[in-house]
C-alpha cells in the first residue's frame, strides 16, 4: 500500500527555518517524480517544487527560488523540502505528492501526504 | 488569483447530479490535459481524473470528466453525503511553465 507520511513544519518566525519530511512506503521513491504542493489561505494550491525521479531535474516555484531547497534521499525512500528565510506567505498546508507513473513526468498527483502546517508569523 | 476559474461552491440533494466547471485558457485547459483532486477534511487528497476523463482504479464511475475548449468540467451523479469536500481541477501552463491549479469548489450535499 502507497503510503507518504510527512513531518515537520510548525511555527516560525520571519526569515527562520523549516524542514519537512516525506518518508515514503509501499513503492520505490527513486522511481518517481514527486511534487511539494501548498494549500494557501487566500491563494488556492500551488505548485512549490518538482524533482526528477534521478534528483537532477528539480523545479520551484518563482516565489521560493533561492530559498528553499528539494532534496530527496533514495536510500532512505524520504523527500525533503528545507525552507529557509520563510515569509508569512510561505504559510499553508504543504503537501508531498507522488507523480501518477514511474519514470515519466505526467503531473497527476496519484498519491499524497496527509499534509503538514506551516505558519510563519512574529 | 489561481490561473484556473472555478466556481466557489455547489450544491444539490443526495442522489442529485453536480457538475463543477474549471475554466482557463489556450495555454493551459484547452491543450493541456486536465486532472481533478477532491480534499476530504482529515484525509489525504485524492486523484478523481487525469488525462480529462480517466478514473484510477478504485474511483467509482458516479465521478467523471470531460472538457471543451478552454472549459473543464467535473461530473458528480448520484451525490452522497460522503462527497461534501472541496474539488480542485489542475493542468500544465505551457506559458507559464509550471502546474496550475483551480480556486477549489466546495460541494455541499442538501
Amino acid at each position: 500500500q502507497v503510503q507518504l507520511a510527512q513531518s515537520g513544519g510548525g511555527l516560525a518566525k520571519p526569515g527562520g527555518s523549516l524542514r519537512l519530511s516525506c518518508a515514503a512506503s509501499g513503492f520505490t521513491l527513486s522511481d518517481f517524480y514527486m511534487t511539494w504542493i501548498r494549500l494557501a489561505p487566500g491563494r488556492g494550491l500551488e505548485w512549490v517544487s518538482y524533482i526528477s525521479s534521478s534528483g537532477d531535474t528539480i523545479y520551484y516555484t518563482d516565489s521560493v527560488k533561492g530559498r528553499f531547497t528539494h532534496s530527496r534521499d533514495n536510500a532512505r525512500n524520504s523527500l525533503y523540502l528545507q525552507m529557509n528565510n520563510l515569509r508569512a506567505e510561505d504559510t499553508g498546508v504543504y503537501y508531498c505528492a507522488r507523480d501518477l507513473e514511474a519514470f515519466r513526468f505526467r503531473g497527476w498527483f496519484a498519491s499524497w501526504g496527509q499534509g503538514t502546517q506551516v505558519t510563519v508569523s512574529s | 488569483q489561481s490561473v484556473l476559474t472555478q466556481p466557489p461552491s455547489v450544491s444539490a440533494a443526495p442522489g442529485q447530479k453536480v457538475t463543477i466547471s474549471c475554466s482557463g485558457s489556450s495555454s493551459n485547459v484547452q491543450f493541456n490535459y486536465v486532472s481533478w483532486y477532491q480534499f476530504l477534511p482529515g484525509t489525504a487528497p485524492k486523484l478523481l481524473i487525469y488525462d480529462n476523463n480517466q478514473r484510477p482504479s478504485g474511483i467509482p464511475d458516479r465521478f467523471s470528466g470531460s472538457k471543451s475548449g478552454t472549459t473543464a468540467t467535473l461530473g458528480i451523479t448520484g451525490l452522497q453525503t460522503g462527497d461534501e469536500a472541496d474539488y480542485y481541477c489542475g493542468t500544465w501552463d505551457s506559458s507559464l511553465s509550471t502546474g496550475v491549479f483551480g480556486g477549489g469548489t466546495k460541494v455541499t450535499v442538501l
